[in-house]
């Protein structure tokens, strides 16, 4: 039962590299989502994709791209890293999509914790 | 536009003690949704409850309760007799259907630490 589930769990990179994290969940999710987190600042919502195909911009997106492969993953993109992007990252998926998501609660993936020299 | 607030930063306790996590939100939907999410020092967000905006009734789960009051739009949470294992980071989040339903706005989260 293995959920939402995050690779890689830690990763250091240099300024400029490049990165994708990757996101599969296993319960049929409509709605996927990524997430930074930041001390002091809570969870901060990067991209999100409300259904196969479909991507949104969320609170802080610049710097990052994403892709929805399928219906199970969602990848976030680093095309040039930055420290200012040292961070946690969290994925999430909920049931539903739109209005009928709206009363669902997310559920999380363990986390990437990501530092940028 | 929606938020939230959770003023407390950071709450210290000692064990038996009960606590209460406050949680303020503004929305202006009439129909939303509120959550609440714990964070351990493993890291992973554990999901706690929901609480639809017409229903008011308050909710207890084992040491676990819950106040929401429409009235103040607050949505706080009490952990009656506090234990080592309830040390964690606290999230109270809110979802409407504003922008269509998709997101989730969290708050900046309460750090509980209950000590011996």
């Amino acid at each position: 039962n293995a959920g939402v589930t995050q690779t890689p769990k830690f990763q250091v990179l240099k300024t400029g590299q490049s990165m994708t994290l990757q996101c599969a969940q296993d319960m049929n999710h409509n709605s996927m989502y990524w997430y930074r987190q930041d001390p002091g600042m809570g969870l901060r919502l990067i991209y999100y994709s409300a259904s196969e195909g479909t991507t949104d911009k969320g609170e802080v997106p610049n710097g990052y791209n994403v892709s929805r492969l399928n219906k199970r993953e969602f990848s976030l993109r680093l095309e040039s890293a930055a420290p200012s992007q040292t961070s946690v990252y969290f994925c999430a998926s909920r049931f539903g999509t739109g209005r009928t998501s709206s009363n669902q609660p997310q559920h999380f993936g363990d986390g990437t914790r990501l530092s940028i020299l | 536009a929606q938020k939230v607030t959770q003023a407390q930063t950071e709450i210290s306790v000692v064990e038996k003690e009960d606590v209460t996590l406050d949680c303020v939100y503004e929305t202006r939907d009439t129909t939303y949704y509120l959550f609440w999410y714990k964070q351990p020092p493993s890291g992973e967000l554990v999901f706690l409850i929901r609480r639809n905006s017409f229903d008011e009734q308050n909710e207890i789960s084992g040491r676990y309760s819950w106040n929401f009051q429409k009235s103040t739009s607050s949505f706080n949470f009490t952990i009656t007799a506090s234990q080592v294992v309830d040390s964690a980071v606290y999230f109270c989040a809110l979802s409407g259907l504003t922008g269509g339903g998709n997101k989730l706005t969290f708050g900046t989260g309460t750090q509980l630490k209950v000590e011996l």
